[in-house]
């Protein structure tokens, strides 16, 4: 039982180039998300979806896109990147109840220069 | 409206002293209240939670925290602070809001612990 995966952890983009993070699960959870973390700010909800094939905007969802062709992966899609896309991605996911556990990936740490 | 305050991005205890970390929140509805740890590198661990039920709530590693509804408030706390404690601590509000979760989290609180 791998819990939630993130794949790559750690990236390096140039300005304007475009690259995927795949998260995967392994819980059978519904939900799942991803969430961008600065310094000072905590984590942000960029994109989230409450079951295969549906997805939701966040908080910060500009210059971002999502997928979920599969239950148990999610896909975060970066199409140009930008300098402010800098961040450490995390993915979760949870059971569809409010008060179920959200259950966090290691993290991904992107920097476009 | 949803929102989440933690007051004091840093704290710094010494080793064997109370921790208290300080979270209040709002929200229109009836929230459910998390407190998350995060050590360097890695993701976010649940420490603890309040759904319903009784307002103490006991986590791992020895922690937990007290929800008050009258203060808004979602405090957590450790009667005696050990080394392995110091990490960063986020605490989050969920909630149904428009027909679906909505959840935020503070901005988080680095515990220093001082030997």
């Amino acid at each position: 039982n791998a819990g939630v995966t993130q794949t790559p952890k750690f990236r390096v983009l140039k300005t304007g180039q475009s690259m995927t993070l795949l998260c995967a699960q392994d819980m059978n959870h519904e939900y799942m998300y991803w969430y961008r973390q600065d310094p000072g700010m905590g984590l942000r909800l960029i994109h989230y979806s409450v079951g295969e094939g549906t997805t939701a905007k966040g908080e910060v969802p500009d210059g971002y896109n999502v997928s979920r062709l599969k239950k148990q992966n999610f896909l975060l899609g970066l199409e140009s990147a930008a300098p402010s896309q800098t961040s450490v991605y995390f993915c979760a996911s949870s059971y569809a109840r409010v008060a179920d556990t959200q259950y966090f990936g290691p993290g991904t740490r992107l920097t476009v220069l | 409206a949803q929102s989440v305050t933690q007051l004091g991005s840093h704290v710094s205890v010494s080793e064997g002293a109370l921790v208290l970390l300080r979270c209040n929140y709002s929200s229109s509805v009836p929230p459910y209240l998390f407190w998350y740890v995060q050590y360097p590198n890695q993701g976010l661990q649940l420490l603890l939670k309040y759904t319903t039920g009784a307002t103490l709530v006991k986590g791992i590693n020895g922690f937990e925290a007290e929800f008050k509804k009258s203060e808004t408030s979602f405090h957590l706390t450790k009667p005696s602070a050990h080394m392995s404690d110091a990490a960063e601590y986020f605490c989050a509000v969920r909630a149904w809001s428009g027909g679906y979760q909505k959840v935020t989290f503070g901005t988080g609180t680095k515990l220093q612990v001082i030997p």
